[in-house]
C-alpha cells in the first residue's frame, strides 16, 4: 500500500531563516507531488504541482521554491521566511495513468514563523 | 475554470440525526467531483468521489453523496451522526486540462452530544 510522510510536523522559525520542508511517497511510482497551504484552518492554496522529476509549476509567486530531486521526493524550500508564510502545509499524491484523480494527503507541518 | 461552492460556513447537527454538507459545482463538460474530511491538525482524508455511474455514492465511515446534475450540486451525507464526525469538509472537482483539484472553502460540522 501507498503511504506518504512530511517532516517536521511542527517547526518554529524566526523571520528571515531558510525553511526546507520534505515530503516523500512509498508504494507507488512516478507520481503527481502537491504542496499545499492552510491558513487558518480553512482554506487550501496550492502552491506547487510536479508531474515528474525536476518538473515544477508554480501556481503562486512568491518566496518559496519547490524542487523534486527524486521522483518520491518533494521539497519546499524559502531561503528567508515572512510572517505571511505561517500556516499549515500539506504535501499531497495521486496516482497517474489510471483515470483517478484523487489525491492523497500527507500529515501535514506546522509552521509559525516568529 | 472548474469550481465547487459549500455555501454553509458551518453545520451543526444533534448526534443520531441526519448529516448533511452542501457542495455545488460549475464545470464545463462532466464533472468528477469528490469530498473530503479533515480532522484537527492531521492531513485531509480521501471520503469519496463521483466519476460516472450511479448518482448515489458510498464512501468510508458510512458517508454518501448524492450527485444531482440538474442542480449541480454534490451533497455529502450521513443517516445518524456521531460525535465523532466533528470535523472539516471539503469538496472538490478535477480542473479538466491540468492536474489539480479545485477545492472549496470547506465546511465545518460540529455534531452535538
Amino acid at each position: 500500500s501507498q503511504t506518504i510522510h512530511q517532516w517536521p510536523a511542527t517547526l518554529v522559525q524566526p523571520v528571515g531563516s531558510p525553511l526546507s520542508l520534505e515530503c516523500t511517497v512509498e508504494g507507488t511510482s512516478n507520481p503527481n507531488l502537491y504542496w499545499y497551504r492552510q491558513a487558518a484552518g480553512r482554506g487550501l492554496q496550492l502552491l506547487f504541482y510536479s508531474v515528474g522529476i525536476g518538473q515544477i509549476s508554480s501556481e503562486v509567486p512568491q518566496n518559496l521554491s519547490a524542487s523534486r530531486p527524486q521522483d518520491r521526493q518533494f521539497i519546499l524550500s524559502s531561503k528567508k521566511l515572512l510572517l505571511s508564510d505561517s500556516g499549515f502545509y500539506l504535501c499531497a499524491w495521486r496516482v497517474t495513468g489510471t483515470g483517478a484523480y484523487e489525491q492523497y494527503f500527507g500529515p501535514g507541518t506546522r509552521l509559525t514563523v516568529t | 475554470a472548474q469550481s465547487v461552492a459549500q455555501p454553509e460556513d458551518q453545520v451543526n447537527v444533534a448526534e443520531g440525526n441526519p448529516l448533511t454538507v452542501k457542495c455545488t459545482y460549475s464545470v464545463s463538460g462532466n464533472p468528477y467531483l469528490f469530498w473530503y474530511v479533515q480532522y484537527p491538525n492531521r492531513g485531509l482524508q480521501f471520503l469519496l468521489k463521483y466519476i460516472t455511474g450511479d448518482n448515489l455514492v458510498k464512501g468510508s465511515y458510512g458517508f454518501e453523496a448524492e450527485f444531482n446534475k440538474s442542480q449541480t450540486s454534490f451533497h455529502l451525507k450521513k443517516p445518524s451522526a456521531l460525535v465523532s464526525d466533528s470535523a472539516l469538509y471539503f469538496c472538490a472537482v478535477r480542473d479538466l486540462g491540468n492536474n489539480r483539484l479545485a477545492f472549496g472553502k470547506g465546511n465545518q460540522v460540529v455534531v452535538i452530544p
